[in-house]
């Protein structure tokens, strides 16, 4: 079955910093992906999407290419703030099942003054 | 405009027991999606309704049902309640049923089985 799989965490990082989360999935097909992210104590928010193949998500900052190559959609930051700090996850849905995501483990990222 | 609201935020339950969740959708969305969060399985798929249909459904028993009523609000069941069952249950509500529609996400209801 279609899956994705992301870099574990936690993710310890100083402001300022470059943060990189890798993200590849396996799936028949060419799905959407995109990048949520959840705060403490709130529910996801969506960060960025790609729709196709070569797409770039880009949102605050961060961006992410979609490969279809390598079947991956890493996603970096050039400069981390510690308001960043928050769990990141990588996500697929095809067309035919509209709204159904499928979520990769997530990503705890820490971000230290 | 107000975000996707759902109730009860935090809920105990002993096992054996059934929950009923709500989740209200954002204002004109149509489609509203469950999913349940687990430090073991992460975050899986339960349902998803759009016009009071079940348009999908993911991999969990029986005992984990929905509803949808005509003004897009929606509940969802769990009956004879297990310990596995404690979870953050995500309600997302989307505006139309078509493909990339953003998902917007609620803040969840935390269960708790004992």
């Amino acid at each position: 079955g279609d899956s994705v799989t992301q870099m574990e965490g936690p993710v310890t990082l100083s402001e300022e910093a470059f943060l990189t989360i890798n993200c590849t999935y396996t799936a028949t097909g060419y799905p959407s992906l995109f990048w949520y992210v959840q705060y403490p104590g709130e529910g996801l928010q969506l960060l960025l999407k790609a729709t196709k193949a070569d797409d770039k998500g880009s949102n605050k900052g961060f961006e992410a290419t979609y490969r279809k190559e390598t079947t991956s959609f890493h996603l970096e930051k050039g400069s981390v703030q510690v308001s960043d700090s928050a769990v990141y996850f990588c996500a697929l849905v095809f067309k035919a099942a509209v709204n159904k995501l499928t979520f990769g483990g997530g990503t705890r990222v820490l971000v230290k003054p | 405009k107000a975000g996707v609201t759902q109730t009860p935020r935090y809920l105990i339950k002993t096992r054996g027991q059934q929950v009923t969740l709500s989740c209200s959708p954002i204002s004109g969305h149509r489609s509203v999606s469950w999913y349940q969060q687990t430090p073991g399985q992460g975050l899986q798929f339960l349902f998803e309704y759009f016009s009071e249909t079940q348009r999908n459904k993911g991999n969990f028993p029986g005992r984990f049902s929905g509803r949808q009523f005509s003004n897009s609000r929606s509940e969802m069941n769990v009956s004879t309640l297990e310990l596995g069952d404690s979870a953050l249950y995500l309600c997302a509500s989307s505006l139309l049923g078509e493909p990339y529609n953003e998902q917007f996400f609620g803040p969840g209801t935390r269960l708790t089985v004992l």
